[in-house]
Parts: structure tokens; C-alpha cells; sequence
């Protein structure tokens, strides 16, 4: 059974970076099959992709966040993380990690419960 | 990228009637990469469709997608009491990969 899990510290002060961990059990995340991905929905509102992460191949960001985001993989500990940089208060959000399937242009069939990141000083 | 709309914002209807939703891109959703997923309050995303018209995994059958190009829906066929939800669209076609706004489904 897949299971994704994210982790890290629920506030974070505004112009700090935000770090989060997934660990993923039930798959390997070295799988030539899956994406490795990040989504953010503020409170009361819709999902925003953040970016994702093939293992030993590229990685590819949204846009609008691409300046800030990181998203590495550790394939010793079967876990993903992301790091946004210089957060604000429109950071604030529950954080998803998700892994994608269908190849290049895939779509997300396993969540994580996701965690919230409250940004305040 | 592409900028998916969906429509209405809110549905009211009572278990056992039909619900239809809409979700219209601003282009053409390159090979029908849409997927459809519920959200139940407090928790993650759970996927129901996939290139526009397949189930997932474990997913009803009253629950079906439909469309191509740059209009898709979602149909629930009768509504059960779990089915109250909001409900999401997501094109992975186009990079950024963008969802909808949604559609609440309630009672």
C-alpha cells in the first residue's frame, strides 16, 4: 500500500525558507513509473502544482514559484523535499505531496494528508 | 497556461438526483489530459478520473467523465450522502499543470 507522509515545521517567519520533507512508503521512489510532487491549497481556496521531481532525470517547476522552489529527492531514505525561499504571508497553505502517474504529463493518484505552514512572525 | 473554469461554484441537490459539472480550459487540453478528483473537508485530494473519461482505481461507477478539446464533465449519475464534496479539475497536458477553482457539491 502507497503511502506518502510529509513532515516539517508548521510556522515558518516571513522571508525565511520553508522546508518539507515526504516520505514515501509501500513504493520505491527510484521507480522509473512516478513523479514526485508538491501542491499547496490556502485555506478556503483551490490547488496551486508547486512542481515535481523525476529521480535521475529533471525537474520542472511551476512558474510562478520557480525563482523560490527546490524540490530534491533522497533515494537512501525514500523521501522528497521542497524548499520554497523568502516565504510571505501568501505562502500560508496546507502543503500536498503527491505522486504522479501516466508517464511525462501525469496526473496525481496518491496524497499525502498534507500538513498546513503558517507564515508569521 | 492554461486556466480551467469551472462551473457553477456551488451545486444544491439531494441524494439521488444527478450532478453535472463543468470545467472549460482556455485551450485545448493536449490529449485529453484531465483529470477529475474529490475533496472531502480536512482532507487530501482523491483522484476519480483520468484522460477525461477513465475511473480510477476503486472508483464508482456512477461517478463518469466526458469531453474533449476544451470542454469536459463530470457526471455523478445518483447522488450518494458521501458524494457531497468539492470537486476538482486538473489538466496535466501544459505545463504548469493548473486546476480548476472548483465546484461544491452540497446538500
Amino acid at each position: 500500500q502507497v503511502q506518502l507522509q510529509e513532515s516539517g515545521p508548521g510556522l515558518v517567519k516571513p522571508s525565511q525558507t520553508l522546508s518539507l520533507t515526504c516520505n514515501v512508503s509501500g513504493v520505491s521512489i527510484n521507480s522509473v513509473s512516478y513523479y514526485w510532487n508538491w501542491i499547496r491549497q490556502p485555506a478556503g481556496k483551490g490547488l496551486e502544482w508547486i512542481g515535481q521531481i523525476y529521480p535521475g532525470g529533471s525537474n520542472k517547476y511551476n512558474p510562478s514559484l520557480k525563482s523560490r522552489v527546490t524540490i530534491s529527492v533522497d533515494t537512501s531514505k525514500n523521501q522528497f523535499s521542497l524548499k520554497l525561499s523568502s516565504v510571505s504571508a501568501a505562502d500560508t497553505a496546507v502543503y500536498f505531496c503527491a505522486r504522479g502517474v501516466g508517464g511525462y504529463y501525469n496526473y496525481f493518484d496518491n496524497w499525502g494528508q498534507g500538513t498546513l505552514v503558517t507564515v508569521s512572525s | 497556461e492554461t486556466v480551467l473554469t469551472q462551473s457553477p461554484g456551488t451545486l444544491s441537490l439531494s441524494p439521488g438526483e444527478r450532478a453535472t459539472l463543468s470545467c472549460r480550459a482556455s485551450e485545448t487540453v493536449i490529449i485529453n489530459h484531465l483529470a477529475w478528483y474529490q475533496q472531502k473537508p480536512g482532507q487530501a485530494p482523491r483522484l476519480l478520473i483520468y484522460g477525461a473519461s477513465s475511473r480510477a482505481t476503486g472508483v464508482a461507477d456512477r461517478f463518469s467523465g466526458s469531453g474533449s478539446g476544451t470542454d469536459f464533465t463530470l457526471t455523478i449519475s445518483r447522488l450518494e450522502p458521501e458524494d457531497f464534496a468539492v470537486y476538482y479539475c486538473q489538466q496535466y497536458g501544459s505545463s504548469p499543470w493548473t486546476f480548476g477553482q472548483g465546484t461544491k457539491v452540497e446538500i
